[in-house]
């Protein structure tokens, strides 16, 4: 079956550390999405991505990047982690219309002390 | 801007009562609203959507969202509740035209209490 996963499932970094966070989707979507969700906030998007070599900027994008080079893979980095950084983090993916709903990988909980 | 919100920040409800989770959104033009739902430690799952056409939109679970474009409402419904009903909903919006993404609410937390 088709699906999308996340690595790791629990992270714990340093402050100033660069964080690579994985995913992975077999659906053969070529949307790709990061959000991260905080109490009281709900999900915010971060970086997106609409095929290979497409990336855009999200609501929340400070410190994050993004990288698409190949249609399974979208790789979140947090380039110099900071303890507001400290979130669970959440890949989607979807078809190409964006009528169609999202599917969610299983979340990352990063935590930088 | 798009925006939604959910109101309540948790709703509670007797197992076999009705249920209602509520959302309003503010969009230019007409709308896509979705309905999530996310177990603890879980990511979120699809519930349903509205695209056009009937007002009243039936899901997953036996789960029920209806329209409402005068109101700017897309209410979630059950008929009666059950225990493993309970968890986060989320509401969703995108506008129908433009380039906006997605944006999700903040989520209500459902209780089914046995």
């Amino acid at each position: 079956d088709a699906e999308i996963t996340q690595s790791p499932r629990h992270k714990i970094t340093e402050t100033g550390r660069q964080v690579t966070l994985a995913c992975h989707q077999t659906w053969n979507h070529n949307n790709m999405f990061w959000y991260r969700q905080d109490l009281g906030h709900g999900l915010r998007l971060i970086h997106y991505s609409y095929g290979v070599q497409d990336t855009n900027k999200g609501e929340v994008s400070d410190g994050y990047s993004v990288s698409r080079s190949n249609t399974e893979d979208l790789p979140l980095t947090l380039e110099s982690a900071a303890s507001s950084q400290t979130s669970v983090y959440f890949c989607a993916s979807s078809q190409d219309r964006d009528s169609y709903e999202q599917y969610f990988g299983p979340g990352t909980r990063l935590t930088v002390t | 801007a798009q925006s939604v919100a959910q109101p309540e920040d948790q709703v509670n409800v007797a197992e076999g009562n009705p249920l209602t989770v509520k959302c309003t959104y503010s969009v230019s033009g007409n709308p896509y609203l979705f309905w999530y739902v996310q177990y603890p430690n879980r990511g979120l799952q699809f519930l349903l959507k509205y695209i056009t056409g009937d007002n009243l939109v039936k899901g997953s679970y036996g789960f029920e969202a209806e329209f409402n474009k005068s109101q700017t409402s897309f209410h979630l419904k059950k008929p009666s509740a059950l225990v493993s009903d309970s968890a986060l909903y989320f509401c969703a919006v995108r506008a129908f035209r433009g380039y906006q993404k997605v944006t999700f609410g903040t989520g209500t937390k459902l209780q089914v209490i046995p």
